[in-house]
């Protein structure tokens, strides 16, 4: 595809529900990100993966989040138990080769609302 | 913490102004800070970024002035137009890891 894509756009689950949030990057680009958005807030870094490297998780605000990256392309964000703080954006970013000074490309990310 | 201190929130420029967000940053091992435009509904885009070796850079109506000794950037955005109606993001990275700031809500009035 043309940029990166997220699905679903939104989602809303009851407070306690597992949910799982998907990022297909841009073909070719090795390093993968997610963020998150709160409302009136910038963007909250929560993972990186690159290549085959261990993720940078320490983003992660809490064990009931988690992701994974398979086949060094799709990634899966997944919240468990979630709760209404969880409620936010999720954008994930892609860019061609991780490290310094390298244009991260976003998603339009997945509105995840909790009630 | 943030790490990075953005402001204004929001503004609000007749067409033909000059909008002027600034960014404040306490971390000296950030190396790289960049812009990124956010429209509703859109993910960011990276608009134009600056390493701490310059002092300025100019691309089109944009240009970042930044001051490494008092550790502040800002973005100027001249001649602003409608289509310029945004939320702003400042950034300062280390590495991979950006930092963002709250953001700032640009209103361009026609």
């Amino acid at each position: 595809g043309a940029g990166v894509s997220q699905s679903p756009s939104n989602k809303v689950t009851e407070k306690g529900k597992d949910v799982e949030l998907r990022c297909d990057p841009i073909s070719g680009h090795t390093a993968l990100y997610w963020y998150r958005q709160s409302l009136g807030q910038g963007l909250e870094f929560l993972i990186y993966f690159q290549g085959n490297s261990a993720p940078d998780k320490s983003g992660l605000p809490s064990d009931r989040f988690s992701a994974e990256r398979t086949g060094g392309s799709v990634s899966t964000l997944t919240i468990q138990r979630t709760q209404q703080e969880d409620s936010a954006v999720y954008l994930c970013a892609s860019s061609p080769w991780g490290g310094a000074n390298t244009e991260a490309f976003f998603g339009q990310g997945t509105r995840l609302t909790v009630v | 913490q943030q790490q990075v201190k953005q402001s204004p929130q929001s503004l609000i420029v007749q067409k033909g102004g000059i909008s002027i967000i600034n960014c404040a940053y306490e971390n000296t091992a950030f190396d790289y800070f960049p812009w990124y435009q956010q429209f509703p509904g859109k993910g960011p885009a990276l608009l134009i970024a600056i390493r701490p070796d310059v002092s300025e850079k100019k691309e089109g109506r944009f240009t970042i002035s930044f001051n490494k000794s008092a550790k502040q950037f800002s973005l100027h955005i001249m001649d602003s137009q409608p289509g310029d109606s945004a939320t702003y993001f400042c950034a300062a990275s280390i590495d991979y890891k950006l930092s963002f700031g709250a953001g700032t809500t640009v209103t361009v009035r026609a």
